[in-house]
């Protein structure tokens, strides 16, 4: 079955606690994605990658980190998560007809 | 000049009604605009999607009209359904960045029985 696995699903953590949430696509895709949901503000994107080594930027990119070393894995490190950092995040691939689909979402609470 | 507008913000339509929401955008080169629909719990997934050199796009109930002049998009549900519940996100992007899909803040749609 083609999809993107996030973990973890929901997470409560402390403020300064580096943390990692995971994804990985079996769909080969070469583009991946990680965003954040907010109400009132839709999906915004943190960073992307458009193959294995190149990552860029997105629009909300401060205190987050990625990596892309093999096409299916693209971590999202928060060195030092603040509590504006509580939110809702998804990893997301694209296929060649520009459809993304999306993980089921990792609830990240920083107290 | 990148913003995608939607609205409203949340819908409320009795079984068998139409369900209407729309976007506007700024940045008049954007060449794709996808509708998005998030069940509670899960991820968004695409439910329809236009390009600019149509009006107009059905799939079943689900119908996307575009108007380039006035740089608006809507999504139309017909007979709407319980199981239509979900919030939808419009989006829009432009090929030559990659594709990166900006999106509008998203509706959140409750239909009735």
């Amino acid at each position: 079955e083609a999809q993107v696995t996030q973990n973890p699903r929901y997470l409560i953590t402390v403020t300064g606690k580096k943390l990692t949430v995971t994804c990985s696509q079996n769909m080969n895709h070469e583009y991946m994605s990680w965003y954040r949901q907010d109400p009132g503000l839709g999906l915004r994107q943190i960073y992307y990658s458009m193959n294995v080594e190149v990552t860029d930027k997105g629009d909300v990119p401060e205190g987050y980190k990625v990596s892309r070393k093999e096409k299916r894995n693209f971590p999202l490190i928060l060195e030092s998560p603040s509590p504006n950092q509580t939110s809702l995040y998804f990893c997301a691939s694209r296929q060649d007809t520009g459809e993304l689909f999306f993980g089921e979402g990792s609830r990240l609470t920083v107290l | 000049q990148q913003q995608v507008k939607q609205s409203p913000q949340s819908l409320i339509v009795q079984k068998g009604g139409i369900s209407i929401i729309n976007c506007a955008y700024e940045n008049t080169a954007f060449d794709y605009f996808p509708w998005y629909q998030q069940f509670p719990g899960k991820g968004p997934a695409l439910l329809i999607a236009i390009r600019p050199d149509v009006s107009e796009k059905k799939e079943g109930r689900f119908t996307i009209s575009f108007n380039k002049s006035a740089k608006q998009f809507s999504l139309h549900i017909m007979d709407s359904q319980p199981g239509d519940s979900a919030t939808y996100f419009c989006a829009a992007s432009l090929d030559n960045q990659g594709g990166k899909l900006i999106f509008g803040q998203g509706t959140e749609l409750s239909v009735k029985p």
